[in-house]
């Protein structure tokens, strides 16, 4: 069966410090691969997404990047973290184009990163 | 793109009733419509989905209805416990980005 595995699951950082958010996912090939953000009692905003090593699609402009070096990890990271940047970080998974569209995706159990 | 809105934001029932939240999207190419549960501090999970070929589904005491010309889902749970009591997001199958498209969630208390 597919898991997928996300850490840290807490994370407190300083204004102006980088950032490394590591995401897997076993057991499937090819997948596409998500970013969410999620601020406190707030919905869940898409950050990027990727259907293919090095292929990542940036949904909002801000000072976070990502990407995929390998088939089943998918990376974020900043440069300088912002106050704004606080958040619950979580990154999912879905089947792969081949499987058609209008997949479920499912979620990793999030890193709360707190910016001091 | 599409665009998914969800009401109501907030909903109290008590314990035993019924609890019924909508949701409308604004693309008619959308094809699949998965609802997520989230409670305080955990990850979204898949409670319940469906494809438009299919115009409800039912899983226990929770089930889905699709209006396709109406463009709109609803999530309905029966006979609540407060263990349903969390934040609900609906969500439509975006072809554009082969993502999925999120409504605003529904915080759900059931009062025991």
């Amino acid at each position: 069966s597919q898991t997928i595995h996300q850490w840290p699951a807490t994370l407190v950082q300083p204004v102006g410090s980088p950032l490394s958010l590591e995401c897997t996912v076993e057991g499937t090939s090819n997948p596409n691969l998500y970013w969410y953000r999620q601020a406190a009692g707030r919905g869940l905003q898409l950050l990027f997404y990727s259907v293919g090593i090095g292929q990542i699609s940036s949904e909002v402009p801000q000072n976070l990047s990502a990407s995929r070096p390998q088939d089943r990890q998918f990376i974020l990271s900043s440069k300088k973290l912002l106050l704004s940047d606080s958040g619950f970080y979580l990154c999912a998974w879905s089947e792969g184009a081949s499987r058609g569209p209008g997949q479920p995706q499912h979620f990793g159990d999030g890193t709360r990163l707190s910016i001091l | 793109g599409e665009n998914v809105e969800q009401h109501p934001s907030t909903l109290s029932v008590q314990e035993g009733d019924s609890a019924v939240i909508k949701c409308t999207y604004s693309d008619s190419a959308s094809n699949y419509f998965p609802w997520y549960k989230q409670e305080l501090g955990k990850r979204p999970q898949l409670i319940i989905d469906i494809r438009s070929n299919v115009g409800e589904k039912k899983d226990q005491r929770i089930a889905v209805t699709l209006n396709k010309t109406a463009k709109h889902f609803s999530l309905h749970i029966t006979e609540t416990q407060p263990e349903d009591s969390a934040v609900y997001f609906c969500a439509a199958s975006d072809r554009g980005r082969r993502a999925l498209t999120f409504g605003s969630g529904t915080r759900l208390q059931v009062q025991p």
